[in-house]
């Protein structure tokens, strides 16, 4: 069974502060990795993806990605309020392309005016 | 900025009836998606769809459910005798590279 894992939260962090959501997993192979954002009722909102090791930016979002480790953060610099939402880690394995996402059950983040 | 677009919002219909959810993908993409999710569970895979072909379906996508792109420009998913487990937001993705995946709005299916 391929999992993917990450804590529930929530996770509050005050406005202008770093959040850090993390997610591991656990198909060693998996080559290709994005993050979501879901606000609640609302559909998931590709923001990142990685598929090598090492750090992607992308204005106030970093993902990192440490296949050894089997694990992949996403950083939020500078949250504000409206970053208050699910975030979801999301896998793809090997084997080419139209694969399937597997999908962590979310990282709930609060961001505190 | 082009988006996938689903319809309807929300679907109401009785056990055992046929429900079909439709989709429009953005248009230079080639590679199509279906999950689902339960109030408060994950996002689970249903149905990959590529060239005309299924490419990967899950456990859940069983032979109740079967997936078309009646044209160039709609993808559908169908279920032919819904249950009350079945009720659940299905959304609709679209890619290009068939790696990134960008979500429609949903369907809200509920089943009575």
């Amino acid at each position: 069974q391929k999992e993917v894992e990450q804590n529930s939260g929530p996770l509050s962090v005050p406005e202008g502060a770093i959040a850090s959501l993390n997610c591991t997993y656990s198909d060693r192979v998996s080559q290709s990795f994005f993050w979501y954002r879901q606000y609640s009722g609302k559909s998931p909102e590709l923001i990142m993806s990685i598929y090598s090791n090492g750090d992607k930016e992308d204005g106030r979002f970093t993902a990192q990605l440490n296949k050894a480790s089997q694990y992949v953060s996403l950083l939020i610099r500078d949250s504000q309020p409206s970053d208050s939402a699910t975030y979801l880690c999301a896998v793809n394995p090997p084997g080419g392309s139209a694969r399937q996402l597997t999908f962590g059950s979310g990282t709930q983040l609060t961001v505190l005016p | 900025e082009p988006e996938v677009t689903q319809t309807p919002s929300h679907q109401v219909t009785q056990m055992g009836q046929e429900v079909i959810l439709r989709c429009v993908p953005i248009s230079n993409h080639l590679y199509f998606y279906w999950y689902r999710q339960i109030l408060g569970q994950k996002v689970e895979f249903l149905v990959s769809f590529y060239n005309n072909e299924i490419s990967e379906k899950s456990e859940i996508f069983d032979d109740q459910f079967s997936v078309e792109r009646p044209d160039g420009s709609n993808f559908t998913l169908k279920i032919r005798s819904t249950k009350l487990e079945d009720s659940a937001m299905y959304f609709c993705a679209s890619g290009r590279t068939g790696y990134e995946q960008y979500f429609g709005p949903g369907t809200r299916l509920t089943v009575t």
